[in-house]
C-alpha cells in the first residue's frame, strides 16, 4: 500500500512569508501529526489531526496552524516566517489508538 | 508528563560486533513504546513497538529491544552491527492512558558502524 506522501520535499523562502505544507496519509488512516525536526531541539509535536478536528496541539506559537480535509489529508501553515523555521517538518499517519504511527520522507523548509 | 531519554548522543561499534542504543521512559502506566531510526535526509523509518504482551519484541533488519519495567527501559539492540546500521535512532513513548496525548520523542542517538 502506498505510504505518507509529503509535499514538497524541499522549500526555499524568505522571513516574513508564509508557506504551506501537505501530508497525505495512509489509506484509511484518520489521524495526522505534525514534528519539527532541527538539529538542537530534535523532534518537537506540533499537532495531531483526526476527523478533521485538532485533537493535540504543542508548545508552538500561533504563527503555526494546521487542518485536516474529509480524505483525511492535513496541511500545516506557517505564516511570517522566521530563520528559526528552518527545519525538516515530518508528517505521521496512524489508526485510531496510537498503536501505530508511520511517517512521511519530511518537507526540508529553508529560511533565508 | 511522559518523556523519553536517551543518555547516549553517539554510540560507536565496530562491524559484527552487537550494539546496544539505551532508552528510558517515564511515564504514569503501561507506555506504548517505539523505535525508529533516520538516515539522511529521510524520514523516520519503524524498526519495532512494544504494546503488551511478550517482553521481548523483535523487529526490522535483525534489530530487537527488551520492555523493562522495573528498570523502565526500552533498549535496543542487535547482535551483530553492519556499517549500513549507521545512522540516528530514535526511541519513543506515548501513554495510552492519558487520553490523546502524543508521541514524545528522544533526542536521538547516532549510530556508527566501523568496519
Amino acid at each position: 500500500k502506498a505510504g505518507v506522501t509529503q509535499t514538497p520535499r524541499y522549500l526555499i523562502k524568505t522571513r516574513g512569508q508564509q508557506v504551506t505544507l501537505s501530508c497525505s496519509p495512509i489509506s484509511g488512516h484518520r489521524s495526522v501529526s505534525w514534528y519539527q525536526q532541527t538539529p538542537g531541539q530534535g523532534l518537537q509535536f506540533l499537532f495531531e489531526y483526526f476527523s478533521e478536528t485538532q485533537r493535540n496541539k504543542g508548545n508552538f506559537p500561533g504563527r503555526f496552524s494546521g487542518r485536516q480535509f474529509s480524505n483525511s489529508r492535513s496541511e500545516m501553515n506557517v505564516s511570517t516566517l522566521e530563520l528559526g523555521d528552518s527545519a525538516l517538518y515530518l508528517c505521521a499517519s496512524s489508526l485510531a489508538g496510537g498503536k501505530d504511527y508511520t511517517f512521511g520522507s519530511g518537507t526540508r523548509l529553508t529560511v533565508v | 508528563a511522559q518523556s523519553v531519554a536517551q543518555p547516549e548522543d553517539q554510540v560507536n561499534v565496530a562491524e559484527g560486533n552487537p550494539l546496544t542504543v539505551k532508552c528510558t521512559y517515564s511515564v504514569s502506566g503501561n507506555p506504548y513504546l517505539f523505535w525508529y531510526v533516520q538516515y539522511p535526509n529521510r524520514g523516520l523509518q519503524f524498526l519495532l513497538k512494544y504494546i503488551t504482551g511478550d517482553n521481548l519484541v523483535k523487529g526490522s533488519y535483525g534489530f530487537e529491544a527488551e520492555f523493562n519495567k522495573s528498570q523502565t527501559s526500552f533498549h535496543l539492540k542487535k547482535p551483530s552491527a553492519l556499517v549500513s546500521d549507521s545512522a540516528l535512532y530514535f526511541c519513543a513513548v506515548r501513554d495510552p492512558n492519558s487520553g490523546n496525548t502524543p508521541l514524545v520523542f528522544g533526542k536521538g542517538t547516532r549510530l556508527s558502524v566501523i568496519a
